[in-house]
Parts: C-alpha cells; sequence; structure tokens
C-alpha cells in the first residue's frame, strides 16, 4: 500500500564509500524528486525527474547521480562519500510537475562515520 | 534574503489556543503554495493548499496575499497532536521551494 518508498531507511557508511538509495512510486505520477534534509531541518531540492527526464538539478556536487529507468523509479547514487553528506534524504512524487502537492518517501538516514 | 522565509519559533502554546504562522516568498511570479507538516523523525505531509480566496479546512485556515508575496495559517482550538513543524511551500515552475519550517508546541 505504500505510496512512496525508499530503501534503504538507515544507512551508515564510512568517508569514501560509493552508496545508492533507491526510491518507487506506486501512484503514477508523473513527476519524481530527490531532496536532502541536513541537520537545522531545512529541506532543499536536489533533483526532479519528469517522465524520466531530469528537469530540475541543483547545485549540487556531481558526486550525487540519480537515475530514473522509468517514471516509477529514481534512484540516488553517491560516490566518495564525505561527511558534510549526512543528513536525511528524501524521495517524492507529484502528479504533475511542480504545481501539485508532493507524496513523500519515509526518508534514508545517512551517517558518514 | 531567502526564497521562502518562515518565523521559526518555537512557538510553545497550551491546549485551545489560536496561534498563527506567516510564511513570505521572494518570487512573485510564484504560481502554487501549500503548507506542509513534518513530525519529528518523519517525512513531510500536506497539510492543505493555500488557494488566493483564502480556505479552511476544520481547524486550520489558510490565507495568501499575493501582492504581500505573504501566506499565513492559522490554527484554532490547538490541540497535543497539532505539535509539529510547518512547512511553508512555494511553487514555481516546477520547483517547490520550502521554508526553514515553524516548530508549534502544544501543552497540556
Amino acid at each position: 500500500d505504500t505510496a512512496v518508498s525508499q530503501t534503504p531507511k538507515y544507512l551508515v557508511t564510512q568517508m569514501g564509500n560509493d552508496k545508492s538509495i533507491k526510491c518507487e512510486q506506486n501512484l503514477g505520477h508523473d513527476t519524481m524528486y530527490w531532496y536532502k534534509q541536513d541537520s537545522k531541518k531545512f529541506l532543499k531540492i536536489m533533483f526532479s525527474y519528469n517522465n524520466k527526464e531530469l528537469i530540475i538539478n541543483e547545485t549540487v556536487p556531481n558526486r550525487f547521480s540519480p537515475k530514473s529507468p522509468d517514471k516509477a523509479h529514481l534512484n540516488l547514487h553517491i560516490n566518495s562519500l564525505e561527511l558534510g553528506d549526512s543528513a536525511v534524504y528524501f524521495c517524492a512524487s507529484s502528479q504533475v510537475a511542480g504545481s501539485g502537492p508532493q507524496h513523500f518517501g519515509d526518508g534514508t538516514r545517512l551517517s558518514i562515520l | 534574503r531567502k526564497e521562502v522565509e518562515q518565523d521559526p519559533g518555537p512557538f510553545n502554546v497550551p491546549e485551545g489556543a489560536t496561534v498563527a504562522f506567516n510564511c513570505t516568498y521572494s518570487n512573485s511570479a510564484s504560481q502554487s503554495f501549500f503548507w506542509y507538516r513534518q513530525d519529528c523523525r518523519k517525512e513531510p505531509k500536506l497539510l492543505m493548499s493555500v488557494y488566493s480566496s483564502g480556505n479552511e479546512d476544520g481547524r486550520f485556515t489558510a490565507q495568501l496575499n499575493r501582492a504581500s508575496q505573504y501566506i499565513s495559517l492559522l490554527i484554532r482550538d490547538s490541540k497535543l497532536s497539532d505539535s509539529a513543524t510547518y512547512l511553508c511551500v512555494v511553487n514555481n515552475n516546477n520547483d517547490m521551494r520550502f521554508g526553514a519550517g515553524t516548530r508549534l508546541t502544544v501543552k497540556p
């Protein structure tokens, strides 16, 4: 029944490693997003995909690479993890790009040791 | 100037109180507006959309003033379960911008 699901829920890893977070939505939405929420709780958009095409790419280090194999999935791969990458990463989806409400996944809590 | 600004609070109010949150946004071309609620260690969830004519959903009333680029949320008869962070969200052309949130604690 889960509308937007992310895995894993928790990710603890060492600096320099490469990791991926997966996201899937079963709402039939066309648009998916990745957000980062840091320790100050500020939610910032990272990427947005509409029907598998990248439409928003904020100023994010190129160590972060999103991949959308189909419109129901948007995965996030992070290379060479750094201490500053520690945060909660939320995936979200919406029916129409930007104009409608977004549905969020539970979040992935990434901790870099 | 931040794109979406909110008073971070915290607002500590007794049960039954009325509390109002304000939000201002910088982009006059913004097209749609929302209030989200985020509980501690949880994902943001849509509380309500905000329309120019103002809209109400039970104890919650949202207002939009496009001329002043200002959005408000009023909560009447606060409940303990209203304790959360309230996020003001502004959309401009496929791009949703979140405020930093206003923290509300309702006490018995």
